[in-house]
């Protein structure tokens, strides 16, 4: 089963505009994170929020949590064409050690 | 450091039949999770090896087995295949817990075909 539910399924935006994907999941959690996909290979991480933490930012990066409407969105500022990917939120349930609950993700196509 | 790698990469199998993939995990991780991509979805947890013990285990038949090895390398087994079970299989390995914060870091995967 899949916990997190992200929002859009499809975006596509020109390169320089900024995108904002939403995630919302149902149990209690350790921590959020999300991933980046491209084409059907490997996930890589982006960024790791802890459930005690509100906003983070990585680079072009920003993650917020709210536990209480348990929802996260990630923000990718003046996005590039090389950000054309499918992006997932993973959520760690509490006391799940590391087993990662993803949603079905979000495809971003950034127009050159 | 060398990251996750997994093999084979592609294969196709029939149905009924066995298919065995591999995984060797970063260097200084110890944890070794597999995860199961169907087409258009996310990634769905099968389950997770510490020490070379299972250590939970998602919704999958007891069909779905696996091991991992002293040097933290792992693999996962699939008998009786079905046609379902086609899909492209991650592994990932984590570090010695740090409470609440465990990154993963994904293999590029083995994509298994069922005819």
């Amino acid at each position: 089963s899949q916990q997190g539910e992200e929002d859009p399924q499809a975006l596509s935006i020109q390169e320089g505009e900024n995108a904002t994907m939403n995630c919302s999941y149902k149990t209690s959690i350790n921590n959020l994170q999300w991933y980046r996909q491209n084409s059907g290979r490997g996930l890589v991480h982006l960024i790791l929020i802890r459930s005690n933490e509100r906003e983070k930012h990585s680079g072009r990066l920003r993650v917020t949590l709210d536990t209480s409407k348990k929802s996260s969105s990630l923000l990718i500022t003046a996005s590039r064409a090389a950000d054309t990917a499918s992006y997932f939120c993973a959520t760690e349930p509490a006391g799940a050690n590391s087993k990662l609950t993803f949603g079905k993700g979000i495809t971003l196509s950034v127009r050159p | 450091e060398t990251g996750v790698t997994q093999s084979p990469t592609h294969l196709i199998k029939t149905r009924g039949q066995q298919v065995t993939l591999r995984c060797s995990s970063q260097s200084g991780h110890n944890t070794v999770s597999w995860y199961q991509q169907a087409l258009g979805q996310g990634p769905q947890f099968i389950f997770q090896y510490y020490r070379e013990e299972e250590n939970g285990r998602g919704n999958f038949p007891p069909r779905f087995s696996g091991l991992q090895f002293p040097n933290y390398s792992s693999e996962l087994n699939v008998n009786a295949l079905e046609l379902d079970d086609s899909a492209l299989y991650l592994c990932a390995s984590s570090p010695s817990r740090v409470t609440g914060a465990n990154v993963l870091t994904f293999g590029a995967g083995s994509r298994l075909t069922v005819l």
